[in-house]
């Protein structure tokens, strides 16, 4: 089957702009998850949802990150007024199981954000 | 807070001997863990997950990893490296109570024919 799908696969933003980043999770996968990934560096949490619940942002870096999935499947992150230190590869994950769950989170290709 | 170090940012292997990608641990409570491989250009690809049991754990493309609690580690190994490994590879910690991974910088793994 199809794994996480994320779009656009690249985005070039000129600073101050606002930019929407797409992720289609796994079907059927009830927990969503968005990661910052900076050049040399591990991915970092922003924010964790269950179906259209967002359970956890406390890794959202300020309020000009924005984070929804309305339906429980498709979600979108939304970063307002772009700096350049928003640069980076933005990643997707789902996993199968609600939050008492164990299983492993399948990742998409990410997303890299430029912000000249 | 949690916590994951890879102390080796490049572990260098003749292909066909045996590679360790290091990896050690802070949490509170029992600790998840996990291995991610990311090749270039693509999404990281899960490896294996220890939950709790068997301290050696078994995954995927002949990767183990041994799980020890003492010491706070979970370092990956294969017995045999082939070129294809060469990868980035990535530790990852999850806390009872919490979904968040969090990752270590990454080791490269360069395997040489």
């Amino acid at each position: 089957g199809a794994g996480v799908s994320q779009s656009p696969r690249y985005k070039v933003a000129k600073r101050g702009q606002d930019v929407a980043l797409r992720c289609d999770p796994i079907s059927g996968h009830v927990s969503l998850f968005w990661y910052q990934q900076a050049l040399g560096q591990g991915p970092e949490f922003l924010t964790y949802f269950q179906n259209e619940a967002q359970l956890d942002k406390s890794g959202l870096p300020s309020d000009r990150f924005f984070a929804e999935r309305p339906e429980g499947s498709v979600s979108t992150l939304k970063i307002q007024r772009t700096q350049q230190e928003d640069s980076a590869v933005y990643l997707c994950a789902s996993s199968l199981g609600n939050r008492g769950s164990y299983n492993e989170q399948f990742f998409g290709p990410g997303t890299r954000l430029t912000v000249l | 807070a949690q916590s994951v170090a890879q102390p080796e940012d490049q572990v260098n292997v003749a292909e066909g001997n045996p590679l360790t990608v290091k990896c050690t641990y802070s949490v509170s409570g029992n600790p998840y863990l996990f291995w991610y491989v990311q090749y270039p250009n693509r999404g990281l690809q899960f490896l294996l997950k220890y939950i709790t049991g068997d301290n050696l754990v078994k995954g995927s493309y002949g990767f183990e990893a041994e799980f020890n609690k003492s010491q706070t580690s979970f370092h990956l190994k294969k017995p045999s490296a082939l070129v294809s490994d060469s990868a980035l590879y990535f530790c990852a910690v999850r806390a009872a109570g919490r979904r968040a991974l969090t990752f270590g910088s990454g080791t490269r793994l360069q395997v040489q024919p």
